[in-house]
């Protein structure tokens, strides 16, 4: 079946510093969300890309899809305490041997120190 | 209600107990979700509805665990016979459509004594 993997699975930096997590999947994907699960509650949605190769921005954070399909990264400008949590990536696979649901990522933890 | 709500938001129970866990999902929304998740750890997914069509059960880890979504509304997650590794959050989300974004509930928090 579909596998999402992300690394790092964990990222400690000093405030101020930027923050890179990387999102790879076993197959090509339909669309690529993005959700954020601070310490303590549930993942909330942060946006979705669908065209390949596709830049999005939010503020400080910059999100891309691949051009293939298969993976996407999520970067983080001068990061601040507000983003401390846990960053997931998932996707819904093209093919629907692989599946028809959405399957996220393994998650990478972010923890931002003054 | 606005949002994907779930009851209770903490149980706990003894180990060999049976649980039901409750999850109404936002209206109209035909695709729902049921995740685990351990402390620290990643989304591991149990099962998914979509509409009228059967339920992907995949990821549901023994037969001690069932789920059912009556009238493409509400759905009840049930696990049978407790053990202490059942001891995790227990999200519902759902979304309009399967591709979609997902709306996640605030958790129930399971322990199993």
């Amino acid at each position: 079946g579909q596998q999402v993997m992300q690394i790092p699975q964990y990222q400690h930096v000093q405030e101020g510093e930027d923050f890179t997590t990387y999102c790879n999947s076993s197959t090509t994907l339909s669309n690529i969300q993005w959700y954020k699960q601070r310490p303590g509650g549930h993942p909330v949605f942060l946006i979705q890309l669908v065209k390949s190769g596709e830049v999005k921005k939010q503020k400080r954070l910059t999100f891309q899809f691949g051009e293939a399909k298969k993976n996407s990264s999520l970067h983080i400008t001068a990061t601040q305490t507000t983003d401390v949590g846990t960053y997931f990536c998932a996707g819904p696979p093209t093919l629907t041997g692989g599946g028809n649901k959405l399957t996220f990522g393994t998650g990478t933890q972010l923890k931002v120190e003054l | 209600g606005a949002g994907v709500s779930q009851s209770p938001s903490n149980k706990v129970t003894e180990k060999g107990k049976d649980v039901e866990l409750r999850c109404d999902p936002i209206s109209g929304h035909t695709a729902l979700y049921w995740y685990r998740q351990s402390l620290g750890q990643g989304l591991e997914f149990l099962i998914y509805f979509q509409g009228n069509s059967a339920p992907d059960k995949s990821g549901l880890p023994s037969d001690r665990f069932s789920a059912e979504r009556t009238g493409g509304s509400v759905s009840t997650l049930t696990i049978q016979r407790t053990q202490q590794e059942d001891s995790a959050v227990y999200l519902c989300a759902s979304s309009l459509l399967t591709y979609s974004e997902q709306f996640f509930g605030p958790g129930t928090r399971l322990t199993v004594l």
